[in-house]
C-alpha cells in the first residue's frame, strides 16, 4: 500500500483565517514533506520532516507552520495568508532522508487551497 | 546545481499509438535516481517508473519504459499502446544518491490522448 490521505480536498479562507491542512501515511515511512505547487508547474518543497523533526525549511514564510505530533501524520497551520498562496498544497513520504538508495516519494491528493 | 529540461510543454497522441516524452538533465553527480511521475487532471501525482543510474538496463513498467543515455544525460519515457487514461502532466524529476529528499523536477509535459 503506499497511500498518502491528504484532508480537507479543497479548502477556501480568507487571509485573516486560521486553518489547517493535514496529511497522513500509514506505511512506516519516516520522512514526510509539504510542497506547494501553482497550476502547470511542478511541485515547490516547502518543508521535511524526517522521524518528526523538522530537517529541512526552504525559506518558506512565517505564516506556514509546520507539525508533525506522530510519524504517521503531518499538519500544516496557515495564518493570515495572502492570494498569491493559493495554490495546490501537496503532501509526500518516503522512507527515509538519511539513507540513500531506491527511496522514493510518494504523493498525497494535495488540497486545492483558495485565499480570498 | 542539477537541472531537468523538458523540452515538450505539450505533446498528444492517438489512443494505441506509441509516444515518446523527453527529458534531459545536467549533474556533475556519478550516483542519482531519476524518476517520471504522472499527474492526472485529478491532481494526485503517482510514480511511473524510477531509474537507479548504476543500472545499465533500462527500467520498465507494463506499457511504460525508458530510454536511459547515461553519457547523454538523456531519460526519455515511452508509452506504448497509450490509453485515454495516459492523459496527465508528466514530470520528469532527479534525485542525488546522497540526498534522499532533493527531488529536482523538469517543467512538465502536457500528454493529450485523443480517441
Amino acid at each position: 500500500d503506499t497511500e498518502v490521505t491528504q484532508t480537507p480536498k479543497h479548502l477556501v479562507m480568507g487571509m485573516t483565517n486560521k486553518k489547517s491542512l493535514k496529511c497522513e501515511q500509514h506505511m512506516g515511512h519516516r520522512a514526510m514533506y509539504w510542497y506547494k505547487q501553482k497550476a502547470k508547474k511542478p511541485p515547490e518543497l516547502m518543508f521535511v520532516y524526517s522521524y518528526e523533526k523538522l530537517s529541512i525549511n526552504e525559506s518558506v514564510p512565517s505564516r506556514f507552520s509546520p507539525e508533525c505530533p506522530n510519524s504517521s501524520l503531518l499538519n500544516l497551520h496557515l495564518h493570515a495568508l495572502q492570494p498569491e498562496d493559493s495554490a495546490l498544497y501537496l503532501c509526500a513520504s518516503s522512507q527515509d532522508m538519511v539513507t540513500s538508495g531506491e527511496d522514493t516519494q510518494y504523493f498525497g491528493p494535495g488540497t486545492r487551497l483558495t485565499v480570498l | 546545481a542539477q537541472t531537468v529540461t523538458q523540452s515538450q510543454p505539450e505533446m498528444s497522441v492517438q489512443e494505441a499509438e506509441t509516444v515518446t516524452l523527453s527529458c534531459t538533465y545536467d549533474t556533475s553527480e556519478s550516483d542519482y535516481y531519476l524518476f517520471w511521475y504522472k499527474q492526472p487532471p485529478s491532481r494526485q501525482m503517482i510514480l511511473v517508473i524510477r531509474q537507479e543510474a548504476y543500472k545499465q538496463q533500462n527500467a520498465t513498467e507494463n506499457r511504460f519504459s525508458v530510454n536511459f543515455q547515461k553519457a547523454a544525460k538523456s531519460f526519455s519515457l515511452k508509452i506504448s499502446d497509450s490509453q485515454l487514461g495516459d492523459a496527465a502532466m508528466y514530470f520528469c524529476a532527479y534525485r542525488d544518491g546522497g540526498s534522499n529528499y532533493k527531488l529536482t523536477f523538469g517543467k512538465g509535459t502536457l500528454l493529450t490522448v485523443n480517441p
